[in-house]
């Protein structure tokens, strides 16, 4: 059964910091890699997909690398604003297309 | 662009009654996704529908139903309902394998 894990469980940077998400899962066997964020109460904005085949996809300040043979991946995050304070989900997709969810980063940008 | 629409967008029942929630997918997009997602939890995948049929089945309740409609459109069934199946229902929908775009969710409170 697929586990996904997720570091730090939470994270507090003052504004202008670059930082890092952490992300691993056990099973290898993937189809793809998406990183998600969600406000408080609100619903999953896809953030970046990085299809299994691929090392890294690069969207505006975001770029999130994966190593598929290692069960990582991680989301870097370039001069942090107050207004990506959220909650940073990673999920892998196996066979049938599901996706497995970790526990989250929640993540607090200071002004 | 059309998203996935999810109704209601609240919900509160007691204990032992049964809830209906509804997802329209994307236009186009035959597959149907539903999680759910506890208080403070990670999102848990429950069923997926792809061309109307069942496709996959992850941790839903057997008092837990779920069809997908000829217009694509699916509802979740839920009956004697429990304290605990207190969440957020996503529903997600894609082409094929193609990424999963979510909805807004269906926060339901059991009292």
């Amino acid at each position: 059964k697929q586990e996904v894990t997720q570091i730090p469980a939470a994270l507090s940077v003052p504004e202008g910091e670059n930082l890092v998400l952490n992300c691993s899962f056990t099973d290898s066997a993937i189809y793809n890699l998406q990183w998600f964020r969600q406000d408080p109460g609100k619903g999953l904005t896809s953030l970046l997909l990085i299809q299994s085949s691929q090392r890294e996809q690069t969207s505006g300040r975001l770029n999130a690398s994966l190593d598929k043979s290692s069960g990582r991946s991680t989301l870097y995050i370039a001069a942090s604003q107050p207004g990506d304070s959220a909650t940073y989900l990673c999920a892998v997709s196996n066979a049938g297309n599901m996706l497995t969810f970790g526990g989250g980063t929640r993540l607090m940008v200071k002004p | 662009a059309a998203g996935v629409i999810q109704s209601p967008r609240h919900l509160i029942k007691e204990k032992r009654e049964t809830a209906t929630l509804k997802c329209y997918p994307i236009p186009r997009h035959d597959t149907v996704y539903w999680y759910q997602q506890g208080p403070g939890q990670d999102p848990q995948f429950l069923i997926s529908f792809y061309e109307k049929m069942q496709s996959d089945k992850g941790s839903i309740p057997d008092r837990f139903s779920a069809q997908q409609f000829s217009d694509y459109h699916s509802e979740l069934n839920m009956s004697s309902l429990e304290l605990g199946d207190s969440a957020l229902y996503f529903c997600a929908s894609s082409f094929g394998n193609q990424p999963q775009h979510f909805g807004d969710g269906t926060r339901l409170s059991i009292l």
